[in-house]
């Protein structure tokens, strides 16, 4: 199974703020793969696929980056609405796995 | 409005069964290869099992092959979970999710709807 580990699991940012989390993938991916976000009692909620395309109606603060091995997710102005905890995926082999999660905090 | 409805959970010992449907609306579901993915309280999300638009198709996750088989019906829109063999370590919440493709398909890639999950409980 490619382990999908990601950093940090947690972090606290202020509204305005630049946020990025990252995943390492423990082998090469391909770039395939996608980030969710999941707001507490919600289910999750697709964001990014394919390493960067941003799925319809996401608002355009988050980006995705990397190749190979290293990823980033970035919002590049923090709203109170983004709490909740985001998950990578990576889709290049079976089993899909995730990474472990960032959980976000506003300060 | 795109839509998918899980049911069937709930409290079940441990060696027994529960079938979990997951109900869609909203879009031409056949056309669509479905997945279910399952988050043990307070932990992360774990991949079940995918199954192509004729279930020709179907992958499971080693931690369910034998026990779970999923399952769809077109005409009635739905997508099944039976689940076997329960064990404590089953307790989560188990969500339905739409699986989209950026080429051919026949693998699960990313998934752009869920459901609102349905909590299973496996415990004497």
């Amino acid at each position: 199974d490619i382990q999908m580990t990601q950093s940090p699991s947690s972090l606290s940012a202020s509204v305005g703020d630049r946020v990025t989390i990252t995943c390492q993938a423990g082998q090469d991916i391909n770039n395939h793969l996608n980030w969710y976000q999941q707001k507490p009692g919600k289910a999750p909620n697709l964001l990014i696929y394919d390493i960067s395309r941003l799925e319809p109606g996401v608002p355009s603060r988050f980006t995705g980056s990397g190749s190979g091995t290293e990823f980033t997710f970035t919002i590049s102005s923090l709203q109170p609405e983004d709490i909740g905890t985001y998950y990578c995926q990576q889709f290049e082999t079976l089993p899909i796995t995730f990474g472990q999660g960032t959980r976000l905090e506003i300060k | 409005e795109v839509r998918l409805v899980e049911s069937g959970g709930g409290l079940v010992q441990p060696g027994g069964s529960l079938r979990l449907s997951c109900a869609a609306s909203g879009f031409t579901f056949s056309s669509y290869e479905m997945t279910w993915v399952r988050q043990a309280p307070g932990k992360g999300l774990e991949w079940l099992s995918y199954i192509s638009t004729s279930s020709s198709t179907i992958y499971y996750a080693d931690s369910v092959r034998g026990r779970f088989t999923t399952s769809r019906d077109n005409a009635k829109e739905s997508q099944f979970l039976l689940m076997n063999s329960l064990r404590v370590e089953d307790t989560a919440v188990y969500y339905c999710a739409r699986s989209e493709s950026s080429g051919l398909g026949g693998r699960p890639e990313h998934f752009d709807v869920w459901g609102q999950g349905t909590r299973v409980t496996v415990s004497s």
